[in-house]
């Protein structure tokens, strides 16, 4: 039983443009979201986090929603660079996380 | 500073063999993960450990065993590999066990069995 699902498992965009990554949940007791990104042959690093008490969480290009009711959270980058290009993965929790299967996002120059 | 480290990068193994993946960090971080990556299905927890001596299972346990003798030194063995083990193990390390601490994660191993 998928907890996290990242219904898109790829993405096209086009330098400049906005990507809009999308994550859905289950379970109502997580209260922590957060994003990591991978490159290839290397492991996730962190991108930006979110609190369950909070809807929307900026750090520069990137910016995080959250909206509990629906359960999901969605990840925003404007504007989309080339060096974006990666695997993104969405987690939830309250204690351990629990990925999503992740989105791969292609910026194309 | 050399965070999470992985040993080995790549192994190929035939069905059967045993081996075991070190994952050691230098953040005196109390907790430790180990996940695996396969197509489709995301980052899968395995088991983790809150503390030296200590070890709990995860999402997906069966067919590992993991040890935590010393703090910065997280252990996972496979004591007969089977071909379903074919995965990339990602090793990861935070600071509490709450969902707000970041995990740092590992470059990761690719195992392969034959």
């Amino acid at each position: 039983d998928q907890q996290v699902k990242q219904n898109s498992p790829s993405l096209s965009v086009q330098e400049g443009r906005i990507s809009i990554l999308n994550c859905d949940y289950t379970n109502s007791m997580f209260d922590y979201f957060l994003w990591y990104k991978k490159y290839p042959a290397e492991g996730p690093t962190f991108l930006i986090s979110i609190s369950s008490i909070k809807d929307k969480n900026e750090d520069g290009r990137f910016t995080v929603f959250l909206n509990k009711s629906a359960k999901h959270l969605s990840l925003h980058i404007v504007p989309s660079q080339p060096g974006d290009s990666a695997v993104y993965f969405c987690a939830a929790g309250f204690q351990k996380l629990v990925f999503g299967t992740g989105t791969r996002l292609l910026v194309s120059p | 500073n050399a965070g999470v480290t992985q040993t080995p990068k790549f192994r190929v193994l035939k069905t059967g063999q045993s081996m075991t993946l070190l994952c050691a960090q230098d953040m005196n971080h109390e907790y430790m993960y180990w996940y695996r990556q396969d197509p489709g299905m995301g980052l899968r927890l395995i088991h983790y450990s809150v503390g030296e001596g200590t070890t709990a299972k995860g999402e997906v346990p069966d067919g590992y065993n993991v040890s935590r003798l010393k703090k910065q030194n997280f252990l996972l063995g496979l004591e007969s590999a089977a071909p379903s083990q074919t995965s990339v193990y990602f090793c990861a390390s935070s600071m509490g066990l709450a969902a707000y601490n970041e995990q740092f994660f590992g470059p990761g191993t690719r195992l392969t069995v034959l």
